[in-house]
């Protein structure tokens, strides 16, 4: 089984609705992250959360919302989907030092029409 | 100037062949250096860290110059299944932040 796994896989929405993807992970990391990554721009972080009562905005959060359910569990909400949220969403772990690793899901294909 | 940069290629070559990339960061204060793989459409996954006396797994070997503030990776007896982009990612020690360059596409070519 795959130690951080992302829900949905693929979704497509229209502007203005809701939409919630989430993170698991089996891996018992205390800290979780949320990208996105666009053609061309690389990986972008969108919030980042250290433990479940640590939650931080990336660089990018304007249009999003995060909540930390449970060290295993990190969902990443678009309030009121616009078409430029449009991407591919993924979530990651990340161990301590000395090895200091990410370890990502398999990603969430997101089109906004 | 982005604070790690990459050539994007694509890098042509055929199989057997060897290659080079290179990565360039521009904070000193860098501690951690990693290459991923990713490759289309999926997540990126850990290829190996870089050591500051360089290190090597099987065919790849990565070298860290913090006088010039680069990392390099390269690929010997490219394999078709080596096609692939291949990001460098750096971090600071104590801080959140996990920077990554827009990756190197590579092509292995039969």
């Amino acid at each position: 089984d795959a130690d951080v796994t992302q829900t949905p896989r693929n979704r497509i929405t229209k502007t203005g609705k809701r939409i919630m993807l989430e993170c698991s992970q089996t891996k018992g990391h205390d800290r979780m992250y949320w990208y996105r990554q666009d053609p061309g721009l690389g990986l972008r972080l969108i919030y980042y959360s250290f433990d479940v009562k640590d939650i931080n905005k990336g660089e990018i959060s304007d249009g999003y919302s995060v909540s930390r359910q449970a060290q295993a569990k990190f969902s990443l909400s678009l309030e009121s989907a616009i078409p430029n949220q449009t991407a591919l969403y993924f979530c990651a772990t990340r161990d301590r030092q000395p090895t200091d690793t990410q370890y990502f899901g398999p990603g969430t294909r997101l089109t906004v029409l | 100037r982005k604070e790690v940069e990459q050539d994007p290629g694509p890098f042509n070559v055929p199989e057997g062949a060897t290659v080079a990339f290179n990565c360039t960061y521009s904070n000193s204060a860098s501690q951690s250096f990693f290459w991923y793989r990713q490759d289309c459409r999926k997540e990126p996954k850990l290829l190996m860290s870089v050591y500051s006396s360089g290190n090597e797994d099987g065919r790849f070997t990565a070298q860290l110059n913090r006088a010039s503030q680069y990392i390099s990776l390269l690929i010997r007896d490219s394999k078709l299944s080596d096609s692939a982009t291949y990001l460098c990612v750096v971090s600071r020690a104590g801080t959140y932040k996990y920077i990554f360059g827009t990756g190197t596409r590579l092509k292995v070519l039969a």
